[in-house]
C-alpha cells in the first residue's frame, strides 16, 4: 500500500452532480488536508482534520464539504460545482497535529466540471 | 503582497550544471522551511526541510535560508534529467500565527537539457 492513496484519480462531472474524492492514509498519521491545485497558481489549503477534528476551513464555498470519519480516511463531497471548480485536488497527511510542513501527498484526483 | 514568491521559470539548465532556485517569504517570524519536488502529472514530495540560518546539503541539493533577508534557495549540482520538476518552495508561518497554513509557492519549473 502507498502511503496515501487517492480514488477517483479522474472525475469529470456536470455542474448539478453530487460526487466524493475519497482519501486514505497508511501511515499512521494524525492529520489530513485537502488542498487544491490549479495551473500556475500556489496550492490553496481548503481543509485540516486534526484527530479527526476540523481545525481550518479556509473560507471554501459550501459547494465543497469535509467529512473525516476516522484519522485514516478523509472525503471530499462535491455538489453544485462550477467550472472555476476544475482543478487538482490533493489530499495530504502529517505526523503532527501542529503547524508542520512535513507533508505526504496523495497522487491527486484530477477534477473537470463541465 | 504574496505570502511566498518564486520565479515561474522556466529555468533551463544544461546537464552537468548547477540549478539554482530563489524564494522570497513575507512573514518574518518564520520559522520552517521546505522545499517539494513535483514531477509532471504527480503529486508534490518533500526533498529538503531547513531551520536554521545558513546552508544545508543533502546529496547533490543545497538548502540555503537567510532569515534577515527573507530568502531561501535551492540548489541542484551536477543537474540531470530526472531532476526536471516544478519545485515548490514552503513556509511555516511563525509562531505569532494560530493557523495551520503551510504557505506556497507557486513554484518553479525546472528543464536539464541533455
Amino acid at each position: 500500500e502507498t502511503g496515501v492513496t487517492q480514488t477517483p484519480r479522474h472525475l469529470v462531472m456536470g455542474m448539478t452532480n453530487k460526487k466524493s474524492l475519497k482519501c486514505e492514509q497508511h501511515l499512521g498519521h494524525n492529520a489530513m488536508y485537502w488542498y487544491k491545485q490549479s495551473a500556475k497558481k500556489p496550492l490553496e489549503l481548503m481543509f485540516v482534520y486534526s484527530l479527526e477534528e476540523r481545525v481550518e476551513n479556509n473560507s471554501v464555498p459550501s459547494r465543497f464539504s469535509p467529512e473525516c470519519p476516522n484519522s485514516s480516511h478523509l472525503f471530499l463531497h462535491l455538489h453544485t460545482l462550477q467550472p472555476e471548480d476544475s482543478a487538482l485536488y490533493l489530499c495530504a497527511s502529517s505526523r503532527g497535529t501542529g503547524a508542520t510542513g512535513e507533508l505526504f501527498f496523495g497522487e491527486g484526483s484530477r477534477l473537470t466540471v463541465l | 503582497q504574496k505570502e511566498v514568491e518564486q520565479n515561474s521559470g522556466p529555468l533551463s539548465v544544461p546537464e552537468g550544471a548547477i540549478a539554482s532556485l530563489n524564494c522570497t517569504y513575507s512573514d518574518r517570524g518564520s520559522q520552517s522551511f521546505f522545499w517539494y519536488r513535483q514531477y509532471s502529472g504527480k503529486s508534490p514530495e518533500l526533498i529538503m526541510s531547513i531551520y536554521s540560518n545558513g546552508d544545508k546539503e543533502d546529496g547533490r541539493f543545497t538548502a540555503q535560508l537567510n532569515k534577515a533577508s527573507q530568502y531561501v534557495s535551492l540548489l541542484i549540482r551536477d543537474s540531470q534529467p530526472s531532476d526536471s520538476a516544478t519545485y515548490l518552495c514552503a513556509v511555516v508561518p511563525g509562531p505569532s500565527s494560530n493557523d495551520y497554513k503551510l504557505s506556497f509557492g507557486a513554484g518553479t519549473t525546472v528543464t536539464v537539457r541533455a
